[in-house]
């Protein structure tokens, strides 16, 4: 168990529906992060949000829009995905970065299948 | 562009033997190296870091080496075990705590 949990773990949608994919972190971080993992493909980097303010957002469509509501919550809200959007979806968490300890903690994940 | 990548897709060794696990990076700059263990189903898991004021780092056994000069970071294991069959990033920080990750390494243990 790593502190940081993920909900559902699995989650098959078809491409005109909304969903919402759930993270939550027990382990005092202030940064959390979205990542795709997709087949024989590096992890992508999606959303950074510090002190819950988004700080980064790699060029994702707007398909996925996140929230953080709170440091401790993370949501990523899906409507009229793709196929190709089919992955798995990793929330992560880190104390502050400007400490300099830049260890992320991952949750288990939520494999998302679009149909 | 900056990346991260792995030398070798797959990695089979036999149950008691040493692994080891390469990855080479671009980005000269970075100062700061972790190395994740990702099993069937799970989301990925701190194995060790290391800073590049360091060469080198040792864990239970585990051990990073980093060598700035050819920008080549690997990860050793020492009497591999069932368990440690899994898929093995290497990552680097570039700077904002946003980590970029290679592509993975999948370590197959036989007993």
């Amino acid at each position: 168990e790593t502190g940081v949990t993920q909900t559902p773990r699995h989650l098959v949608m078809g491409m005109t529906n909304k969903k919402s994919l759930k993270c939550e972190q027990h382990l005092g971080h202030n940064a959390m992060y979205w990542y795709k993992q997709s087949a024989k493909k590096p992890l992508e980097l999606m959303f950074v949000y510090s002190l819950e303010e988004r700080v980064e957002n790699n060029s994702v469509p707007s398909r996925f829009s996140p929230e953080c509501p709170n440091s401790s919550h993370l949501f990523l809200h899906l409507h009229t995905l793709q196929p190709e959007d089919s992955a798995l979806y990793l929330c992560a968490s880190s104390q502050d970065p400007a400490q300099g300890n830049t260890e992320a903690f991952f949750g288990q994940g939520t494999r998302l299948t679009v149909v | 562009g900056e990346s991260v990548g792995l030398h070798l897709p797959t990695l089979s060794v036999q149950e008691g033997d040493n692994s080891i696990i390469n990855c080479a990076y671009s980005n000269s700059a970075s100062d700061y190296f972790i190395w994740y263990k990702q099993e069937s189903g799970k989301g990925p898991q701190f194995i060790i870091d290391i800073r590049s004021n360091m060469d080198k780092r040792q864990g239970q056994r585990v051990t990073v080496l980093l060598n700035k000069t050819v920008k080549h970071l690997s990860l050793q294991i020492a009497a591999t075990q069932p368990g440690d069959s899994a898929v093995y990033f290497c990552a680097e920080n570039n700077g904002y705590s946003t980590l970029t990750f290679g592509k993975g390494t999948m370590l197959l243990v036989s007993p």
